[in-house]
């Protein structure tokens, strides 16, 4: 399965935007991008998805390069709740290999 | 109302015994799946199930047994306890599959965490 690569860790200033950005080279025409944030002691909650355009929903913005190499997650203005371990992942067909790299560690500084 | 619940929280155990995490989904899913997160942070899903249809990832020890009594409920069964099965395991559901693009999203249970000494 294509892999992702992702900054261990950023920080952002609170009611600032967010971008926390994705690395995918290998990425196959098929996968799709998912993004994921888990906060502390909790399960992972879904936060966006996409495979060739730009997405948009109440939680976060998607951008998706053309080649469909790299992909950045928007958060438009970062609150303390979102500080939260943020995975992207690639899926085809289904979740059944995937596995959640360490993530992107967001710090949000009030 | 809690999308997806598991018992227990938190397990602690003897190495080689027996013990069950239970997960339920109130969501009317058909997919029901369930992850180790390592301590490493590395999550990994371990089984999907859809449908009375098991599908296992190979990795898998044997020791681990999945099994769901209906479409609502996957309870992950493991024997022989290990040092190395250490970890919090989460329970997870979502529409479909996917297959057929689209990729639902899932819904994560909260969690067990299971130490073996």
């Amino acid at each position: 399965d294509a892999k992702t690569t992702q900054p261990n860790s950023m920080e952002s200033n609170e009611e600032e935007p967010v971008h926390l950005p994705c690395n995918h080279s290998t990425i196959s025409g098929t996968d799709y991008i998912h993004w994921y944030r888990q906060l502390p002691s909790q399960g992972p909650e879904y936060v966006i998805h996409g495979l060739t355009s730009n997405v948009n929903n109440r939680m976060a913005s998607l951008a998706i390069a053309e080649d469909r190499k790299s992909s950045t997650l928007i958060l438009h203005r970062a609150t303390l709740r979102d500080a939260a371990v943020y995975y992207c992942i690639l899926t085809t067909g289904g979740y059944q290999k995937v596995t959640f790299g360490i993530g992107t560690k967001l710090q949000v500084i009030p | 109302d809690t999308a997806v619940s598991q018992t227990p929280k938190y397990l602690v155990t003897q190495m080689g015994n027996d013990k069950s995490i239970k997960c339920e989904q109130n969501l009317g899913h058909d997919t029901m799946y369930w992850y180790k997160q390592d301590s490493k942070k590395f999550l990994k899903i371990m089984f999907s199930y859809n449908n009375k249809e098991l599908i296992i990832n190979e990795t898998v020890p044997n020791r681990f047994s999945p099994k769901s009594p209906d479409k609502a409920h996957l309870n992950l069964h493991i024997n022989s306890l290990e040092l190395g099965d250490s970890a919090v395991y989460f329970c997870a559901s979502s529409r479909s599959m996917g297959l057929a693009g689209g990729e639902d999203e899932q819904f994560f249970g909260p969690g067990t965490r299971l130490t073996v000494l």
